[in-house]
């Protein structure tokens, strides 16, 4: 069974630093890509960066370039977000989330979601 | 504001059917990148629930369906369930952007 746990998550001040850890499991981690997905408080989903399998790629919604970075080690089989210069907009729920290797022509779904972990930023 | 538009709310009773938008532009769903569909219950974390434009993984009920035309994509609900009640996310990449994923800005679904 595929699953995803993330931890890390709790209260910082504006302008602190955070990391998260999404810890993998019954799957080959080392085959697929992996997300972060945020979604603060009532509000919808943001795709917040991604990493290829190998770490070769990776991208950031601008919202986070510069400040967040993403890593994995496929040894431990878990993906990281390491967040600095945090902001009270980054207050979210943060999910990690595999890539779906549906074999379409474009990027592929997510097809597994960890439960989340609340980032809340806050003096 | 997100780059794909999905009305805010919908709404419909037991065994009826309704339908989601999601509307984009010409560099993204226009652009021939496929849609893909996210159920997210209250509490809970989103759910894979259309990838491809119109394909179902396993385990989602045929009364779900999505597809696409031109700049948008729609997802159809028939037989509504009580447990249907959610919210729905459209997800699609977008040329444009530094970033090339994007997701739409939800749909709240209440079953009335």
């Amino acid at each position: 069974e595929v699953q995803l746990v993330e931890s890390g998550g709790g209260l910082v001040k504006p302008g602190g630093s955070l990391r998260l850890s999404c810890a993998a499991s019954g799957f080959t981690f080392s085959s697929y890509s992996m997300n972060w997905v945020r979604q603060a408080p009532g509000k919808g989903l943001e795709w917040v960066s991604s990493i290829s399998s190998s770490s070769s790629y990776i991208y950031y919604a601008d919202s986070v370039k510069g400040r967040f970075t993403i890593s994995r080690d496929n040894a431990k089989n878990s993906l990281y977000l390491q967040m600095n210069s945090l902001r009270a907009e980054d207050t979210a729920v943060y999910y990690c989330a595999r890539d779906d290797d549906y074999g379409g022509n474009s990027p592929p779904p997510f097809d597994y979601w960890g439960q989340g972990t609340l980032v809340t930023v806050s003096s | 504001q997100s780059v794909l538009t999905q009305p805010p709310s919908v709404s419909g009773a037991p065994g009826q059917r309704v339908t989601i938008s999601c509307t984009g532009s010409s560099s993204n769903i226009g652009a021939g990148y496929d849609v893909h569909w996210y159920q997210q219950l209250p509490g809970t974390a989103p759910k894979l629930l259309i990838y491809g434009n119109s394909n179902r993984p396993s385990g989602v009920p045929d009364r779900f369906s999505g597809s696409k035309s031109g700049t948008s994509a729609s997802l159809a609900i028939t037989g509504l369930q009580a447990e249907d009640e959610a919210d729905y996310y459209c997800q699609s990449y977008d040329s444009s952007l530094s970033g090339p994923w994007v997701f739409g800005g939800g749909t709240k679904l209440t079953v009335l």
